[in-house]
């Protein structure tokens, strides 16, 4: 079974900065599929970005790209020119086939002060 | 239509009622799942429904009964809940229980009290 861990609990960013959130995962499946979902305070989870793991180059969605480093098991999500909408709590997960579960982490509690 | 939809929103029951938590999706996916989900924490899986069967149930009390009715809809049964049951109940559908790579689509949740 994978694991997915999130080591910061609340991080906070000023408006129009960039912020970077980490994530670490381990698992022993060669395919799997790591996300960002985003859940603001109106509690729909929503899916930020995602990475294949048979691909080396990182996503990138408008705002929001990743840091995907295989060898070190480690996704990042990196925000650009925060806006005070990105404030939400963030989850990294991480999905194999072989398990057919989305195994979330603790998640994180992103502030942006005006 | 990208949406899963849960009704209702909000939800106060008693001890002693049973009540019914629905969800639907019209993307054509099949795998649906039910997860918990208390303030500030991560979601925890409860049910998953693979083609309409249910595949996977992670030791949840049979005080909470799964119900998938047909490939759009998935229903959650209640019936003598305690106080520490209430939470954020989601719903989450994906094309099937294998093929994780686009993530899957949560609804906005039934905020749960049982009182």
């Amino acid at each position: 079974a994978q694991t997915v861990t999130q080591s910061q609990p609340e991080m906070s960013v000023q408006e129009a900065e960039t912020v970077t959130l980490s994530c670490t995962y381990d698992t022993s499946e060669s395919d799997y599929y790591l996300f960002w979902y985003k859940q603001p305070p109106s509690r729909q989870m929503i899916l930020v970005i995602r990475q294949e793991a048979y691909k080396q180059q990182n996503a990138t969605e408008n705002r929001f790209s990743v840091n995907f480093q295989k060898a070190a098991k480690s996704f990042s999500l990196k925000i650009s020119d925060s806006q005070l909408g990105d404030a939400a709590m963030y989850f990294c997960a991480c999905h194999t086939g072989a398990n057919s579960k989305l195994t979330f982490g603790k998640g994180i509690t992103l502030s942006v002060r005006p | 239509d990208t949406e899963v939809t849960q009704t209702p929103k909000h939800l106060v029951m008693g001890m002693t009622n049973k009540k019914s938590l629905k969800c639907e999706q019209h993307m054509g996916h099949r795998a649906m799942y039910w997860y918990k989900q208390k303030a500030k924490k991560p979601p925890e899986l409860m049910f998953v429904y693979s083609y309409e069967k249910l595949s996977i149930n992670e030791s949840v009390p049979s005080r909470f009964s799964p119900e998938c009715p047909n490939s759009s809809l998935l229903n959650l049964h209640l019936h003598a809940l305690q106080p520490e049951d209430s939470a954020l109940y989601l719903c989450a559908s994906s094309q099937d229980l294998y093929r994780g790579n686009y993530g899957y689509t949560f609804g906005s949740g039934t905020r749960l009290t049982v009182v």
